[in-house]
């Protein structure tokens, strides 16, 4: 049973472009959270989705990040004109449902916006 | 706010038990209490979590007060391979697990 698959494993971006991070949960999950986690800082909440929902964005930054996870394929984690402070590893978590499941992490995305 | 207070860092040598505490006090009756870890570089791994009894499982056991105030999650014998943040958190709702700053333990051969 795989685990959770996010990629691209490092993605590097000039300032302006945009990012994509993708994230496969586990087999059977259908609960899907970003966690940003900058350096030399400890993780900090960004989105929870479900199939077709978002069920918690409070962690998200109000302007050029979006997060998705259609009905088919993975969760998309999308930052518009990337700025140099969005340099971060970015990880992905499922789970099969919520309330006293444990979560569990991928082994995330390093972007580097150059 | 992580709601948790943990030692910024611990050490311990090869081979002996390591307890790692964690204070609670504001946790309400529904809260389960997790504990992660994350190794240098790598996503955080779950570790092992509780409501109220003792647990144990493979990787480490889990002590909680009678009270529920606090807990200790209890490496029994420290590897090289423990070197890691330890993350104990609270959560009414796994599905929002808000993380603390952890403790950085080191172990030493």
């Amino acid at each position: 049973n795989a685990g959770v698959m996010q990629n691209p494993r490092h993605l590097v971006r000039r300032r302006g472009q945009e990012a994509r991070l993708r994230c496969s949960p586990m087999k059977g999950h259908s609960h899907v959270y970003w966690y940003r986690q900058l350096p030399e800082e400890g993780l900090k909440f960004m989105v929870y989705l479900q199939k077709e929902n978002i069920i918690d964005e409070s962690g998200m930054p109000k302007e050029r990040f979006s997060a998705e996870f259609p009905k088919e394929g993975p969760s998309i984690l999308r930052i518009q004109q990337v700025v140099r402070g969005d340099s971060a590893a970015y990880f992905c978590a499922s789970s099969p449902q919520n309330s006293g499941n444990t979560i569990y992490f991928g082994e995330g995305s390093w972007l580097t916006v150059v | 706010d992580a709601k948790t207070t943990q030692p910024n860092s611990m050490e311990s040598n090869e081979e002996e038990p390591v307890h790692l505490p964690c204070n609670h006090s504001t946790i309400s009756g529904t809260d389960y209490i997790h504990w992660y870890r994350q190794l240098p570089s790598q996503g955080p791994e779950y570790v092992i979590h509780g409501l109220t009894s003792n647990v144990n499982n493979r990787m480490a056991s889990l002590a909680i007060a009678e009270d529920r105030k606090s807990s200790t999650l209890i490496l029994h014998r420290a590897t090289l391979r423990d070197a890691a943040v330890y993350y104990c958190i609270r959560g009414l709702h796994t599905d929002k697990l808000i993380f603390g700053t952890g403790t950085r333990l080191q172990v030493f051969p």
